[in-house]
């Protein structure tokens, strides 16, 4: 079965320094990764996706993740946080013909955003 | 466009109540689900829809109940409250299925339980 893992609970970083949150997965085959990111009292809005190719993904916001299969990792960055993305942000992988049950989240970094 | 809509926003319960969550969206999405969010625990799938009709379990099912009469609506229910139960629960639907993420996720703002 797939998992991910969200080794960073919480994270401080000051605005307009950059940012990096770390996600790592398990899941035999090459996985679909994706990354939702949680404002407080809102739902989960889709940041970016990997399926194949490039391993440097673009996504809404000025955000970017890199696939490394090596490293069985998907990390998200940001050159330059701004206070708006104080948020959770979760990652999460996918399987092939998985359905609606195939899509497994970690477990959340919360991003505290210091003036 | 609405989107996927819940309802209520806030609920409080005692042990032993039931109650109905409410999900619809207007988005004709097939793949419509339901998840907790715990502290700590992230997002965990209870049960799931792939169309009218059809539903099944999730990795935590137990105390819910779910039916999906109609590609709109997919409510949640609750059979008798527990206070194990207290937590945000988050309604979602997708055009595809969610785990291959040709088209995403689209949530709900949640509901807030509290069983005391």
């Amino acid at each position: 079965a797939q998992s991910v893992t969200q080794p960073d609970i919480h994270i401080t970083v000051s605005e307009g320094a950059s940012l990096e949150l770390r996600c790592n997965y398990s899941y035999g085959a090459t996985p679909y990764l994706f990354w939702y990111v949680q404002s407080p009292g809102q739902g989960l809005q889709l940041l970016l996706k990997y399926f194949s190719g490039d391993t440097l993904v673009q996504g809404i916001k000025g955000f970017e993740a890199e696939f490394k299969r090596s490293q069985s990792s998907f990390n998200l960055r940001k050159p330059s946080v701004h206070w708006s993305d104080a948020a959770e942000y979760f990652c999460a992988v996918g399987r092939s013909g998985g359905g609606a049950d195939g899509l497994t989240f970690g477990k959340g970094t919360h991003l505290i955003i210091q003036p | 466009n609405a989107g996927v809509t819940q309802t209520p926003k806030f609920q409080v319960l005692k042990t032993g109540q039931s109650m109905t969550l409410q999900c619809a969206q207007d988005m004709n999405h097939e793949y419509m689900s339901w998840y907790r969010q715990d502290p700590g625990m992230g997002l965990r799938l209870i049960h799931y829809s792939v169309g009218a009709g059809i539903t099944d379990q999730g990795e935590v099912p137990n105390g819910y109940n779910v039916s999906r009469s109609t590609t709109e609506d997919f409510p949640l229910r609750l059979l008798s409250a527990a206070p194990s139960q207290t937590s945000v629960y988050f309604c979602a639907s997708s055009y595809t299925p969610p785990g291959e993420g040709v088209s995403p996720l689209h949530f709900g703002n949640g509901t807030r339980l509290t069983v005391t």
